[in-house]
């Protein structure tokens, strides 16, 4: 009965390659986050939806593309993969979008990019 | 722009003493602190959080305490022991988001 659940786990890639990440709330919680940790461990918001609508973008290349089939799911698609790409993309969720809500952490996912 | 400060990047305590990590953040607006700990390969977890209308704010060996006028806000481990050894992060809340801190490796030495 995992909160946030992503898939994969772990992700080992060329430079170039095309890949996806996925995540899912059981939660029924109505807005869903990506995040980006780097090596030393900074935490960057990089997306968030509400109710299957994008609401947050930061200053993320355009081969980042993010998918909310509905609001149980958060997919991120990577093109053109670089080396600078490498990191731990966590994905989250929360109640609601406004302040003072928890967000949850999924267990992340951990891309090598060669 | 929005920031968050967080210090130090590294504390290292004598089990049984007390750690405090400091946050300073840059917008106004912000009325939610929360305070994360994540363990070496695992996922943050919130572990206490405060709220811009209250200015301390206890769970058992945790403590959180906040200056809305001089924006900083802190976080107090009492009576450490080795399982608070972790990264904690503070965050403060703009708009929809939350800006993080850049985290404080926390060592407790036994």
């Amino acid at each position: 009965d995992t909160a946030v659940s992503q898939t994969p786990k772990y992700l080992v890639t060329q430079m170039g390659n095309d890949k996806s990440i996925k995540c899912e709330q059981n939660l029924g919680h109505d807005t869903m986050y990506w995040y980006k940790q780097d090596s030393k461990k900074f935490l960057k918001i990089m997306f968030s939806y509400n109710n299957k609508e994008l609401i947050i973008n930061e200053t993320v290349p355009n081969r980042f593309s993010p998918k909310s089939p509905d609001k149980a799911h958060l997919n991120l698609h990577i093109n053109s993969l670089e080396l600078g790409d490498s990191a731990v993309y966590f994905c989250a969720s929360s109640q609601v979008s406004g302040q003072g809500a928890e967000q949850y952490f999924g267990p992340g996912t951990r891309l090598t990019v060669t | 722009g929005e920031n968050v400060e967080q210090h130090p990047s590294t504390l290292s305590v004598q089990e049984g003493d007390s750690a405090v990590i400091k946050c300073t953040y840059s917008d106004s607006a912000s009325n939610y602190f929360p305070w994360y700990k994540q363990e070496l390969g695992k996922r943050p977890q919130l572990i206490i959080d405060i709220r811009s209308n209250v200015g301390e704010k206890k769970d058992q060996r945790i403590a959180v305490t906040l200056n809305k006028t001089a924006k900083h806000f802190s976080l107090h481990i009492t009576e450490t022991q080795p399982e608070d050894s972790a990264v904690y992060f503070c965050a403060a809340s703009v708009a929809y988001k939350y800006i993080f801190g850049t985290g404080t490796r926390l060592k407790v030495l036994a």
